[in-house]
Parts: structure tokens; sequence; C-alpha cells
């Protein structure tokens, strides 16, 4: 059964710095890995999605990969902003089961 | 606006009630998906529902009962739950059976309070 390990599990910067998010899953037989963000108390706002024979993706100031064959994706996101400030979660999605998702990368962005 | 909506977006009800929540999602998708999320545990998949037949059910308790009357819409059915079935749940949707992606979007959640 698929297990999705985050690290690390909370993260605080000043403003402007760049960052890396990890994400580690054990069975690398994955559909696609995807990248959520959110907000206290509210729903999952979709940032990017890796399908299994792409390497990577980007959109703006984010930019995730993929490494099946380590079981590893990274999300990094260039001079954060403390409108960043959210919890980020990956999930695989995996053939036979449904999304499996990590506890979460509680961020800090601070002015 | 994911395209995802949920009602009510709060809820507080007695052990000995029975509510229902809502999802509809307005993105043509055909697969619709329970969630829970209690504080400081991953989102725990509850109830998976693909062209309105449910093919996952993630040892959930009965007292939690999922209906999907069509493919844009979602009940969860709650009754004779417990104070530890306080959390957020989450409904999301996805588009199965493509070659495209199955990317999953999410509504704003319940918050459910059970007193």
């Amino acid at each position: 059964k698929q297990e999705v390990t985050q690290i690390p599990a909370a993260l605080s910067v000043p403003e402007g710095e760049n960052l890396v998010l990890n994400c580690s899953f054990t069975d690398s037989a994955i559909y696609n890995l995807q990248w959520f963000r959110q907000d206290p108390g509210k729903g999952l706002t979709s940032l990017l999605l890796i399908q299994s024979s792409q390497r990577e993706q980007t959109s703006g100031r984010l930019n995730a990969s993929l490494d099946k064959s380590s079981g590893r994706s990274t999300l990094y996101i260039a001079a954060s902003q403390p409108g960043d400030s959210a919890t980020y979660l990956c999930a695989s999605d995996n053939y036979g089961q449904n999304f499996v998702f990590g506890p979460g990368t509680r961020l800090s962005v601070l002015p | 606006e994911t395209g995802v909506t949920q009602t009510p977006r709060h809820l507080v009800m007695g052990m000995t009630n029975k509510k229902s929540l809502k999802c509809e999602q307005h993105l043509g998708h055909n697969a619709m998906y329970w969630y829970k999320q209690s504080a400081k545990k991953p989102l725990e998949l509850m109830f998976v529902y693909n062209f309105k037949e449910q093919t996952e059910n993630n040892s959930v308790p009965s007292r939690f009962s999922p209906e999907c009357p069509n493919s844009s819409h979602l009940f969860l059915h709650l009754h004779t739950l417990q104070p530890e079935d306080s959390a957020l749940y989450l409904c999301a949707s996805s588009q199965e059976g493509t070659s495209v992606s199955y990317e999953q979007y999410f509504g704003p959640g319940t918050r459910l309070t059970v007193t």
C-alpha cells in the first residue's frame, strides 16, 4: 500500500527566499503526482500535476519535479512571498488505488 | 472557485441528529470523492464514485452513508455520529477514464462539529 511522506513538517523562511518542499512515496507505480495548497480551514487548491511520463511541471514561480525511480517529488518555490504561507500537500494517484495524501508541509513566509 | 461547491460550510450537530452534506460539481467530471481531514492527520479517502457507482469504501463506519444520484451531485448522510467524527469533510471530483490526467478538484469543505 502506498505511503506518502513530506519533509519538513513545517518551514519558516523570510520573504524572497527560494525554497524546496519534499515529497516521498514508497510505491513507484504511480499514474500521476499532484501538489496542492491548503489555507487554514479551507479546501485544497491544485497547484501542479505531474504525469508519470513527465519529469517536471512549471507554473509561475512554482516548479515541481518527479523522480519515480527514487520515489521523490519536489516543489520549488522561487522568490517566496507572505501570500505563499499555507500548507502544501502532495498526493500520488496509483494504479489500482486512489489518491494517497502526504501529511503536508506548513509554510510560513515572514515579511 | 474550483467548480466544486459544498453546503453547508459549517455544521454543528448532536450525536443523535441526522444531517446531510451536499457536494455539487460543475466541471462535467464523472468521478466524485469524499475525504475526511482531522486535525494533525493526513487527508483520508472515505468514498469514491465513478459513473455514479461506488467503487471504494475505505472501511468507513456505517454512520456515514454516501449517495450519488447523478454524476454532478454527491451527498454524505450522517447519523448518530461521535465527537471524534468532528473534522473538515472535503468533496472532490475528477475526470476518469481519459488519457489526460486524473487531476482532482476540491470543494471548500464542510467543517463538522459533533457535540
